[in-house]
Protein backbone atom coordinates (compact mmCIF):
# COMPACT_ATOMS: atom_id res chain seq x y z
CA UNK A 1 0.00 0.00 0.00
CA UNK A 2 1.09 3.19 -1.12
CA UNK A 3 0.83 5.53 1.78
CA UNK A 4 -0.18 9.25 1.41
CA UNK A 5 0.25 11.32 4.93
CA UNK A 6 -1.49 14.89 5.39
CA UNK A 7 -0.96 17.20 7.26
CA UNK A 8 -2.13 18.55 10.27
CA UNK A 9 -5.12 16.34 10.62
CA UNK A 10 -7.37 18.67 12.71
CA UNK A 11 -7.10 22.33 11.92
CA UNK A 12 -9.67 24.50 13.72
CA UNK A 13 -9.02 28.48 12.77
CA UNK A 14 -10.79 31.85 12.27
CA UNK A 15 -12.78 33.37 9.65
CA UNK A 16 -10.12 35.30 7.45
CA UNK A 17 -7.01 33.39 8.18
CA UNK A 18 -4.69 31.48 5.57
CA UNK A 19 -3.82 27.86 5.72
CA UNK A 20 -1.85 24.97 4.18
CA UNK A 21 -3.05 21.46 3.98
CA UNK A 22 0.35 18.92 2.87
CA UNK A 23 0.12 15.74 1.47
CA UNK A 24 3.42 13.54 1.46
CA UNK A 25 4.30 10.59 -0.42
CA UNK A 26 7.03 8.11 -1.12
CA UNK A 27 6.20 7.06 -4.26
CA UNK A 28 5.81 9.34 -7.24
CA UNK A 29 2.12 9.58 -8.76
CA UNK A 30 1.01 10.25 -12.40
CA UNK A 31 -1.38 13.20 -11.19
CA UNK A 32 -2.67 14.34 -7.81
CA UNK A 33 -6.60 15.32 -7.09
CA UNK A 34 -7.37 17.03 -4.50
CA UNK A 35 -11.08 16.76 -2.73
CA UNK A 36 -13.51 18.21 -0.46
CA UNK A 37 -15.74 16.05 1.84
CA UNK A 38 -19.05 17.35 3.46
CA UNK A 39 -20.63 16.37 6.01
CA UNK A 40 -23.73 13.63 4.65
CA UNK A 41 -22.05 14.34 1.42
CA UNK A 42 -19.64 12.26 -0.89
CA UNK A 43 -16.01 13.48 -1.82
CA UNK A 44 -16.57 16.14 -4.51
CA UNK A 45 -13.11 16.66 -6.40
CA UNK A 46 -11.42 20.25 -6.48
CA UNK A 47 -8.57 20.14 -8.69
CA UNK A 48 -6.21 17.64 -10.92
CA UNK A 49 -2.40 18.36 -11.16
CA UNK A 50 -0.53 16.52 -13.38
CA UNK A 51 2.57 18.30 -13.64
CA UNK A 52 5.53 18.41 -11.48
CA UNK A 53 6.18 22.36 -10.05
CA UNK A 54 2.28 22.70 -11.21
CA UNK A 55 0.32 25.40 -9.89
CA UNK A 56 -3.43 25.85 -10.17
CA UNK A 57 -5.47 28.29 -8.19
CA UNK A 58 -9.66 28.11 -8.03
CA UNK A 59 -10.20 31.55 -6.52
CA UNK A 60 -8.73 31.41 -2.61
CA UNK A 61 -7.10 28.27 -2.91
CA UNK A 62 -3.68 27.65 -4.30
CA UNK A 63 -3.06 23.86 -5.57
CA UNK A 64 0.77 23.02 -5.46
CA UNK A 65 2.32 19.96 -6.87
CA UNK A 66 6.15 18.88 -5.88
CA UNK A 67 8.85 18.94 -8.22
CA UNK A 68 9.09 15.05 -7.99
CA UNK A 69 5.39 14.37 -8.43
CA UNK A 70 5.63 13.01 -4.72
CA UNK A 71 4.11 15.56 -2.50
CA UNK A 72 1.54 18.50 -2.80
CA UNK A 73 -0.02 21.47 -0.68
CA UNK A 74 -2.98 23.17 -0.62
CA UNK A 75 -3.07 27.01 0.63
CA UNK A 76 -6.61 28.54 1.69
CA UNK A 77 -6.20 32.63 1.58
CA UNK A 78 -8.88 33.89 3.89
CA UNK A 79 -10.78 31.01 5.19
CA UNK A 80 -14.30 31.03 5.15
CA UNK A 81 -16.92 28.92 7.05
CA UNK A 82 -17.93 27.66 3.64
CA UNK A 83 -14.78 26.36 3.28
CA UNK A 84 -15.17 23.99 6.53
CA UNK A 85 -15.24 20.17 5.45
CA UNK A 86 -12.70 16.89 5.13
CA UNK A 87 -10.13 17.54 2.32
CA UNK A 88 -8.65 14.44 0.83
CA UNK A 89 -5.54 14.32 -1.37
CA UNK A 90 -5.42 11.35 -3.71
CA UNK A 91 -2.75 9.66 -5.82
CA UNK A 92 -3.02 8.17 -8.89
CA UNK A 93 -0.65 5.69 -10.42
CA UNK A 94 -2.43 5.03 -13.23
CA UNK A 95 -2.82 8.12 -15.22
CA UNK A 96 -6.87 6.68 -15.74
CA UNK A 97 -8.43 7.46 -11.91
CA UNK A 98 -8.54 3.46 -12.04
CA UNK A 99 -6.68 3.33 -8.51
CA UNK A 100 -6.52 6.05 -6.42
CA UNK A 101 -4.67 6.12 -3.44
CA UNK A 102 -6.68 8.58 -0.71
CA UNK A 103 -4.28 10.70 1.75
CA UNK A 104 -5.61 10.44 5.68
CA UNK A 105 -7.33 13.31 5.26
CA UNK A 106 -7.42 16.79 7.04
CA UNK A 107 -10.64 18.28 8.35
CA UNK A 108 -10.72 22.03 9.07
CA UNK A 109 -13.79 23.99 10.36
CA UNK A 110 -13.69 27.52 9.82
CA UNK A 111 -15.72 30.18 12.46
CA UNK A 112 -17.02 33.49 12.47
CA UNK B 1 -20.02 15.11 -14.31
CA UNK B 2 -22.12 12.76 -13.41
CA UNK B 3 -25.03 11.85 -11.59
CA UNK B 4 -24.58 9.23 -9.27
CA UNK B 5 -27.73 8.19 -7.22
CA UNK B 6 -26.69 6.00 -3.92
CA UNK B 7 -29.71 4.07 -1.77
CA UNK B 8 -30.22 4.32 0.31
CA UNK B 9 -28.69 6.44 1.97
CA UNK B 10 -28.61 5.63 5.38
CA UNK B 11 -29.79 2.12 7.23
CA UNK B 12 -29.50 1.00 11.06
CA UNK B 13 -29.44 -3.14 10.92
CA UNK B 14 -29.11 -6.11 13.54
CA UNK B 15 -26.00 -8.05 13.64
CA UNK B 16 -25.60 -10.96 11.72
CA UNK B 17 -27.77 -9.61 8.42
CA UNK B 18 -26.97 -8.50 4.89
CA UNK B 19 -27.55 -5.13 3.36
CA UNK B 20 -27.72 -4.33 -0.42
CA UNK B 21 -26.48 -0.92 -1.53
CA UNK B 22 -27.27 0.02 -4.80
CA UNK B 23 -25.84 2.45 -7.34
CA UNK B 24 -27.46 4.02 -10.52
CA UNK B 25 -25.63 6.42 -12.65
CA UNK B 26 -27.53 8.54 -14.87
CA UNK B 27 -25.09 7.56 -18.49
CA UNK B 28 -22.40 4.69 -19.31
CA UNK B 29 -19.11 4.52 -17.24
CA UNK B 30 -16.60 2.72 -17.42
CA UNK B 31 -14.98 2.01 -14.15
CA UNK B 32 -17.53 2.10 -10.90
CA UNK B 33 -15.68 0.98 -7.75
CA UNK B 34 -16.73 0.87 -4.06
CA UNK B 35 -15.44 2.46 -1.07
CA UNK B 36 -15.56 2.36 2.69
CA UNK B 37 -14.49 5.30 5.45
CA UNK B 38 -15.31 4.47 8.86
CA UNK B 39 -16.55 7.59 10.77
CA UNK B 40 -13.94 10.45 10.10
CA UNK B 41 -11.39 8.70 8.16
CA UNK B 42 -10.01 8.94 4.52
CA UNK B 43 -11.46 6.38 1.88
CA UNK B 44 -10.61 2.79 1.99
CA UNK B 45 -10.92 0.66 -1.69
CA UNK B 46 -12.84 -2.61 -1.23
CA UNK B 47 -13.15 -3.66 -4.83
CA UNK B 48 -13.93 -2.43 -8.19
CA UNK B 49 -16.87 -3.36 -9.89
CA UNK B 50 -16.60 -5.27 -13.40
CA UNK B 51 -19.10 -5.48 -15.89
CA UNK B 52 -19.95 -9.14 -16.31
CA UNK B 53 -17.90 -10.57 -14.52
CA UNK B 54 -16.49 -11.21 -10.44
CA UNK B 55 -15.24 -7.97 -8.80
CA UNK B 56 -11.70 -6.94 -8.10
CA UNK B 57 -11.40 -7.08 -4.54
CA UNK B 58 -8.66 -5.08 -2.19
CA UNK B 59 -6.30 -6.75 0.31
CA UNK B 60 -8.58 -7.40 3.08
CA UNK B 61 -11.85 -7.43 1.24
CA UNK B 62 -13.29 -10.55 0.18
CA UNK B 63 -16.06 -11.83 -2.14
CA UNK B 64 -18.09 -13.63 0.75
CA UNK B 65 -18.23 -10.75 2.94
CA UNK B 66 -18.84 -7.66 0.58
CA UNK B 67 -20.47 -9.80 -2.73
CA UNK B 68 -20.32 -6.91 -5.38
CA UNK B 69 -22.90 -7.25 -8.98
CA UNK B 70 -22.57 -4.93 -12.18
CA UNK B 71 -25.53 -6.48 -14.38
CA UNK B 72 -24.58 -3.35 -16.63
CA UNK B 73 -22.87 0.13 -17.55
CA UNK B 74 -24.66 2.35 -14.91
CA UNK B 75 -25.48 0.23 -12.29
CA UNK B 76 -23.60 -1.88 -9.31
CA UNK B 77 -24.53 -3.36 -5.97
CA UNK B 78 -22.25 -4.02 -2.68
CA UNK B 79 -23.54 -6.13 -0.62
CA UNK B 80 -22.57 -6.30 3.11
CA UNK B 81 -22.79 -9.61 4.99
CA UNK B 82 -23.04 -11.39 8.18
CA UNK B 83 -22.48 -7.14 9.50
CA UNK B 84 -21.01 -6.79 12.43
CA UNK B 85 -20.86 -3.70 14.44
CA UNK B 86 -17.31 -3.16 13.03
CA UNK B 87 -19.20 -2.51 9.73
CA UNK B 88 -20.63 0.31 11.05
CA UNK B 89 -19.42 2.60 8.32
CA UNK B 90 -20.00 4.88 5.17
CA UNK B 91 -19.98 3.07 2.06
CA UNK B 92 -19.39 5.30 -1.25
CA UNK B 93 -19.56 4.28 -5.02
CA UNK B 94 -17.23 6.05 -7.43
CA UNK B 95 -17.55 6.17 -11.41
CA UNK B 96 -15.21 7.08 -14.12
CA UNK B 97 -16.69 8.10 -17.24
CA UNK B 98 -16.08 6.67 -20.44
CA UNK B 99 -12.38 8.70 -21.46
CA UNK B 100 -12.51 10.37 -18.45
CA UNK B 101 -9.36 10.29 -15.55
CA UNK B 102 -11.62 11.68 -12.83
CA UNK B 103 -13.90 9.64 -10.39
CA UNK B 104 -17.16 11.13 -9.57
CA UNK B 105 -18.40 9.89 -5.70
CA UNK B 106 -21.99 9.52 -4.42
CA UNK B 107 -23.12 10.86 -1.46
CA UNK B 108 -22.63 7.62 0.06
CA UNK B 109 -24.69 5.22 2.86
CA UNK B 110 -24.00 5.07 6.34
CA UNK B 111 -24.78 1.95 7.83
CA UNK B 112 -24.77 1.32 11.81
CA UNK B 113 -24.89 -2.19 12.63
CA UNK B 114 -26.41 -2.76 16.23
Amino acid sequence: TQLLEQSPQFLSIQEGENLTVYCNSSSVFSSLQWYRQEPGEGPVLLVTVVTGGEVKKLKRLTFQFGDARKDSSLHITAAQPGDTGLYLCAGDHTGTASKLTFGTGTRLQVTL
Amino acid sequence: SAVISQKPSRDICQRGTSLTIQCQVDSQVTMMFWYRQQPGQSLTLIATANQGSEATYESGFVIDKFPISRPNLTFSTLTVSNMSPEDSSIYLCSVVRRGGDIQYFGAGTRLSVL
